[in-house]
């Protein structure tokens, strides 16, 4: 099992660009849920893809999108870089349905840089 | 709002000794606390995890305790190694799952020392 995947490992773009990162989900996992993480500090929740909807967001403006797809991989999509959008990216999956356990599992992360 | 305070930002022990770190939550619908250790170049990594109806659970050297009354939650370490050092986060999550989804929210972590 490979567990959670990111790519690319690292990104360099400048201020006003697009960028796609992807994630794949460890095997069996049919959620996935994006963090920004700021250098020294701890994750921040962007969102949450359940059945390739978004279920849950949090305080992202709407330049942050994303998207799952059938196999339940996913991607995070940010337009209009900033400064600010310099973090650690991270993607955690975790098992959906019925249950009342949250147990994620978090990839290496994606370390993006924005001139 | 929803907010994880975490205390202290940095801890340093001697090898051998015991670490303590302590979170805060603000939204009491949360029912899941996960515990995660990050080092350099990596993600986060689940160490241990805790319910909502349980008081206290125990893994080998490491333990975490609720209080659900008082919305706090903790970690302790015991007999710590070199190999301990590392940036640990507490979380706490809230949501039935699936279609509903969930959310969870990160303490600022603590950067544990652990010196030989």
């Amino acid at each position: 099992d490979a567990g959670v995947t990111q790519s690319p490992t690292h990104l360099i773009k400048t201020r006003g660009q697009q960028v796609t990162l992807r994630c794949s989900p460890k095997s069996g996992h049919d959620t996935v849920s994006w963090y920004q993480q700021a250098l020294g500090q701890g994750p921040q929740f962007i969102f949450q893809y359940y059945e390739e909807e978004e279920r849950q967001r949090g305080n992202f403006p709407d330049r942050f999108s994303g998207h799952q797809f059938p196999n339940y991989s996913s991607e995070l999509n940010v337009n209009a870089l900033l400064l600010g959008d310099s973090a650690l990216y991270l993607c955690a999956s975790s098992l959906g349905g019925s249950g009342t356990y949250n147990e994620q599992f978090f990839g290496p992360g994606t370390r993006l840089t924005v001139l | 709002g929803e907010n994880v305070e975490q205390h202290p930002s940095t801890l340093s022990v001697q090898e051998g000794d015991s670490a303590v770190i302590k979170c805060t939550y603000s939204d009491s619908a949360s029912n899941y606390f996960p515990w995660y250790k990050q080092e350099l170049g990596k993600g986060p990594q689940l160490i241990i995890d805790i319910r909502s109806n349980v008081g206290e659970k125990k893994d080998q050297r490491i333990a975490v305790t609720l209080n659900k009354t008082a919305k706090h939650f903790s970690l302790h370490i015991t007999e710590t190694q070199p190999e301990d050092s590392a940036v640990y986060f507490c979380a706490a999550s809230k949501g039935p799952r699936g279609a509903g989804g969930f959310k969870t929210i990160f303490g600022a972590g603590t950067r544990l020392f652990v010196k030989a």
